[in-house]
This record gives C-alpha cells, sequence and structure tokens, in this order.
C-alpha cells in the first residue's frame, strides 16, 4: 500500500517559469516530509524539507508547502532552470524514525 | 569529504543465484539504511542498521537480509534470486543529521543496479 503518492509522472516547464511538483499521504502520523532529487547514475539527494507543524519552508528558489487536513504538499521551484531537470521524490517520515516512505517520483523536464 | 560508497554498480545474476551488495557510509554516520528502487514503486525500504543492530525492517521477504560491521560498512544480501529482484538497490547513511525543520536526512549512494536473467 502506497503512503505516498505521486500522481504525475512527468511535468515540462519553461526555463524560468514555475515548476510545482505535487504529492500526496494517507498517514496522518507523519512528521516531517522531504523532496530529494534524483540525477540518472547518481543516488537521490536531499532538496528540502518541511516539519508538520509548518505550512511553508522556503529555501532559495525551492519552497515547500504543507497543507495537513487535505494531506497534501507541493514543490514549487521558481524560476525553474535546465539543470532542475531530473526525477523529484517526495518522502516523509515518523517522528523518532530513520525510515522514509517515498512516493513514486515525478520527472521535471525545463526547456531552454 | 568522501559520500556512500557502493559496490558493485552494476550486475547481472541469474535467477536461483544469491548476490551481496556492499556499503561504505560517509565517516562518522552509525546509521545505514537500504532501499529498493523499480520503476512504478518508488523507493521501498529494506532495512536499517545502527550500531552493527538491526533497528528496522521493511516489508520485504526473508530472502533479504542485511548485516553491519563494527566499522559501520553494510552489505545486504539476497538469496535464491527472482526476476523480480531486479532493480537498484541504495544505500544511505546518517548521522543522523537533523535540518532546520527537524527532518533525518538520508545521504543516499549511486547505488547497485541488479540485473536477475
Amino acid at each position: 500500500d502506497q503512503q505516498v503518492k505521486q500522481n504525475s509522472p512527468s511535468l515540462s516547464v519553461q526555463e524560468g517559469r514555475i515548476s510545482i511538483l505535487n504529492c500526496d499521504y494517507t498517514n496522518s502520523m507523519f512528521d516531517y516530509f522531504l523532496w530529494y532529487k534524483k540525477y540518472p547514475a547518481e543516488g537521490p539527494t536531499f532538496l528540502i524539507s518541511i516539519s508538520s507543524i509548518k505550512d511553508k519552508n522556503e529555501d532559495g528558489r525551492f519552497t515547500v508547502f504543507l497543507n495537513k487536513s487535505a494531506k497534501h504538499l507541493s514543490l514549487h521551484i521558481v524560476p525553474s532552470q535546465p539543470g532542475d531537470s531530473a526525477v523529484y521524490f517526495c518522502a516523509a517520515s515518523g517522528a523518532g524514525a530513520n525510515n522514509l516512505f517515498f512516493g513514486t517520483g515525478t520527472r521535471l523536464t525545463v526547456i531552454p | 569529504k568522501a559520500g556512500v560508497t557502493q559496490t558493485p554498480r552494476y550486475l547481472i545474476k541469474t535467477r536461483g543465484q544469491q548476490v551481496t551488495l556492499s556499503c561504505s557510509p560517509i565517516s562518522g554516520h552509525r546509521s545505514v539504511s537500504w532501499y529498493q528502487q523499480t520503476p512504478g514503486q518508488g523507493l521501498q525500504f529494506l532495512f536499517e542498521y545502527f550500531s552493527e543492530t538491526q533497528r528496522n525492517k521493511g516489508n520485504f521477504p526473508g530472502r533479504f537480509s542485511g548485516r553491519q560491521f563494527s566499522n559501520s560498512r553494510s552489505e545486504m544480501n539476497v538469496s535464491t534470486l527472482e526476476l523480480g529482484d531486479s532493480a537498484l538497490y541504495l544505500c544511505a547513511s546518517s548521522l543522523p543529521s537533523y535540518t532546520s525543520s527537524g527532518a533525518n536526512v538520508l545521504t543516499f549512494g549511486a547505488g547497485s543496479r541488479l540485473t536477475v536473467l
């Protein structure tokens, strides 16, 4: 049973525009949510995270929004750059837990 | 500093064989986790080791096993390989290193791609 879902397998965006990647989860016990980025032939790299007590976290061009009532989070990338083209994974964990539940990923392509 | 190192990067096995994958964590990291990545399933948690003890285990059959050594290096083993075991196996280590939000960040290796024929 997939507790973290990314329903869009792919997304294409023009350079300079906003990229919005979405993620839904089913387990209300999740306390932390993370986004990882993965390039081909490399392992996933951490991008940004948010605690369940917050609804927004920003880091440069990247902002993650959390809507607990809807069990939904999104990653906004503004402005999008060609180097952002990668597969983005949403992940979640419970408090004190080291194991992450991952979504299936969204392949972002930023068109120059 | 050196990242998480996984060996071998690629390997091909046949059904019924067994395989051992190795992971060297970042120096100082004591927690090592293993994940299986397959198309359409994303990353699935296999198990986590801390100080040579398995601390957590995912929903995988007993054919999947692991261990951690005193220097924090870890191995995972898959016995009696099946075609469905073809996947990218990712190792991740953590200090733990918490972000400003409190989340524990895992640092992943590049993975070992296993093909079962």
